[in-house]
């Protein structure tokens, strides 16, 4: 079946750093567009980056430009989230999920992020 | 801060219909997503493109927008919809996605 799992989180002090990552399965990994999405504890969702089908395109939310780096290694079927200067408000659940792609609606594509994997947590403390 | 605002927490009567509202400028151009989310597990999309349900998502769930709102609804609402949802959508320049802070939804 479809499934994401994340692996690399853990303890960590800050401004120390961390890399990331998700492992695809039960689809065809270099088609689909990734994203790490992370959860504070006991706090919401936050978009944290997104990286395209084939690595070209990168993008990131401004609390992770010039900190963090997404990639890809689509022989692996993997994306990981290099983190540097990790900071306390980086704690958090981090989450990989794919982007699924649907029709396009008044030139804007439908798109949502499907399935998300199980998460692994990052701890940012001294 | 979030670019999508939803209101905090709602509850509702066993059976009875409730509506969530995702407020923000991108919804205008970009169309809502909805995510569900139960305590300890990951998120799971419940409607997306608007008003489109994936395979196994009751019809009791729904969606629809307005100019710069989207809402879910809820029809006959379930024990099991007790859960924070989170609606989900682009920014004005459409690189970046945005989630909003997420409505807890009690079922009474």
């Amino acid at each position: 079946q479809v499934q994401l799992v994340e692996s690399g989180g853990g303890v960590v002090q800050p401004g120390r750093s961390l890399r990331l990552s998700c492992v695809a399965s039960g689809f065809t990994f270099s088609t689909y567009d990734i994203h790490w999405v992370r959860q504070a504890p006991g706090k919401g969702l936050e978009w944290v980056a997104v990286i395209s089908y084939d690595g070209s395109n990168k993008n990131y939310a401004d609390s992770a430009k010039g900190r963090f780096t997404i990639s890809r290694d689509n022989s692996k079927n993997t994306v990981n989230l290099q983190m540097n200067s990790l900071r306390g408000e980086d704690t958090a659940v981090y989450y990989c999920a794919r982007e699924r792609v649907g029709e396009w609606v008044a030139g804007v594509a439908i798109d949502w992020l499907d399935p998300w994997g199980q998460g692994t947590l990052v701890t940012v403390s001294s | 801060s979030s670019d999508l605002t939803q209101d905090p927490a709602v509850s509702v009567a066993l059976g009875q219909t409730v509506r969530i509202t995702c407020q923000g400028d991108s919804l205008r151009s970009y169309h809502a997503n909805w995510y569900q989310q139960k305590p300890g597990q990951a998120p799971a999309v419940v409607i997306y493109g608007k008003n489109k349900r994936p395979s196994g998502i009751p019809d009791r769930f729904s969606g629809s927008s307005s100019g710069n709102t989207a809402s879910l609804t809820i029809t006959g609402t379930q024990a099991e919809d007790e859960a924070d949802y989170y609606c989900n959508s682009r920014d004005s320049s459409g690189n970046h996605y945005v989630f909003g802070a997420g409505t807890k939804v009690t079922v009474l």
